[in-house]
């Protein structure tokens, strides 16, 4: 069974569109994460939620916004895409506790803005 | 704030030889410390950890890494490198104090030879 599962695994868009990328967790974790990772394999976090409640949002443009129905899911948004958006974008969660767990990240979405 | 730095982009070494990935961090408070191994088109995987108490920890696949307060440094070790390891390392950081915000260095990658 997969952990932390993302959908769609690829996606190729147009410059403009507004696009979602899915992520799912089984693992029964209170944190998930959103992180990009560029053409440099440089690895960012953009967003943190805590049982569905935003406690992380780093310096993203606005037109990113993240959605977390339930504690098991974080959904992306992505509005106006941009060439510049084009990269991998991790989802990962963990148990919240004290600090001390480790993250579980999914496969990845390689995002290609044309 | 806090950082984390992987001095080397590349580390290149021989299979059967030892092999170290350097990292060292800035946190204001007490650092949580991770290693996280990134195969091609794949999603991070957690290596080890260091929480608290012995200074060398052992993770998975043979690796172990020993923290050094003093020289706030946590080097990824292991004694003999095998093909399969080749891959991409990143070092992470999370201040408990920082709404338990991780930080990632920007990676090595490793490549050993036959």
């Amino acid at each position: 069974d997969t952990a932390v599962s993302q959908t769609p695994k690829y996606l190729v868009t147009q410059m403009g569109n507004d696009k979602s990328i899915k992520c799912e967790q089984n693992l029964g974790h209170d944190t998930m994460y959103w992180y990009k990772q560029d053409s440099k394999k440089f690895l960012k976090i953009m967003f943190s939620y805590n049982n569905k409640e935003l406690i992380i949002n780093e310096t993203v443009p606005n037109r990113f916004s993240p959605k977390s129905p339930d504690k098991a899911h974080l959904n992306l948004h992505i509005n106006s895409l941009e060439l510049g958006d084009s990269a991998v974008y991790f989802c990962a969660s963990r148990p919240t506790g004290t600090g001390t767990t480790e993250a579980f990240f999914g496969q990845g979405t390689r995002l290609t803005v044309v | 704030a806090q950082s984390v730095a992987q001095p080397e982009d590349q580390v290149n070494v021989a299979e059967g030889n030892p092999l170290t990935v350097k990292c060292t961090y800035s946190v204001s408070g007490n650092p949580y410390l991770f290693w996280y191994v990134q195969y091609p088109n794949r999603g991070l995987q957690f290596l080890l950890k260091y929480i608290t108490g012995d200074n060398l920890v052992k993770g998975s696949y043979g690796f172990e890494a020993e923290f050094n307060k003093s020289q706030t440094s946590f080097h990824l070790k292991k004694p003999s490198a095998l093909v399969s390891d080749s891959a991409l390392y990143f070092c992470a950081v999370r201040d408990v104090t920082n709404a338990g915000k991780s930080t990632f260095g920007d990676g090595t990658t490793l490549t050993v030879k036959p």
